[in-house]
């Protein structure tokens, strides 16, 4: 699996959009990339995932560079619930071990 | 659905002692896996299950046991806890057959303290 980079942590005010930053300089070509976070004291939760293409859902936005070396998540709107640590993941598809490693993501701080 | 429940949710135990981690998923998932979490680290891969009558070992499997007789449960055995054993747990699934992604579903989570 391509390893990932994102800076320790970032703040961001209550109401503002988070943009939390992804390096994957050595991503493949058939590896998709994975946002997943933990609440504190929580399971991880999977936030969204894409390819290629920008990807949108209830949660979040994903944006891809289009060489595919970064990638960003973006939180919208930010509420004081989405402070948790994010984890940017590269998997390829339909991989039977299933490991997601988790490096040390970024701690979103979301305050009031 | 329930999605991924794990019990207890929180248990001390003495060193020597045994215990068994109970997972359940109603997904009909395929993979389930379990993950220890160490305070300030990531997620450790312990052991993990494709089917049925099937499991293999993560990276850190010294010290636990598995098995999985049916698709929904995937217990996590210490036969000897020992302090170094303690941590939180996370059991997790996802679906294989017909999937193309590979999005995973973890439960709240077992806290473990091996005095």
């Amino acid at each position: 699996d391509a390893k990932t980079t994102q800076p320790p942590s970032m703040d961001c005010a209550e109401g503002r959009a988070a943009n939390l930053p992804c390096n994957h300089s050595t991503i493949s070509g058939n590896e998709y990339v994975y946002w997943y976070r933990q609440i504190h004291s929580q399971g991880p939760q999977y936030i969204i995932h894409g390819l290629k293409n920008n990807e949108t859902n209830e949660m979040a936005s994903l944006i891809i560079t289009e060489d595919r070396k970064s990638s960003t998540l973006i939180l919208p709107h930010a509420t004081l619930r989405d402070t948790a640590v994010y984890y940017c993941i590269v998997r390829p598809p339909r991989s039977n071990t299933g490991k997601l490693i988790f490096g040390q993501g970024t701690t979103l701080q979301v305050k009031p | 659905n329930a999605g991924v429940t794990q019990t207890p949710k929180f248990q001390v135990l003495k060193t020597g002692q045994s215990m068994t981690l109970q997972c359940a998923q109603d997904m009909n998932h395929e993979y389930m896996s379990w993950y220890r979490q160490d305070p300030g680290m990531g997620l450790r891969l312990i052991h993990y299950s494709v089917g049925a009558g099937i499991t293999d070992q993560g990276e850190v499997p010294n010290g636990y046991n598995v098995s999985r007789s049916t698709t929904e449960d995937f217990p996590l055995r210490l036969l000897s806890a020992a302090p170094s054993q303690t941590s939180v747990y996370f059991c997790a699934s996802k679906g294989t057959r017909g999937y193309s992604t590979d999005t995973q579903y973890f439960g709240p989570g077992t806290r473990l303290t091996v005095l």
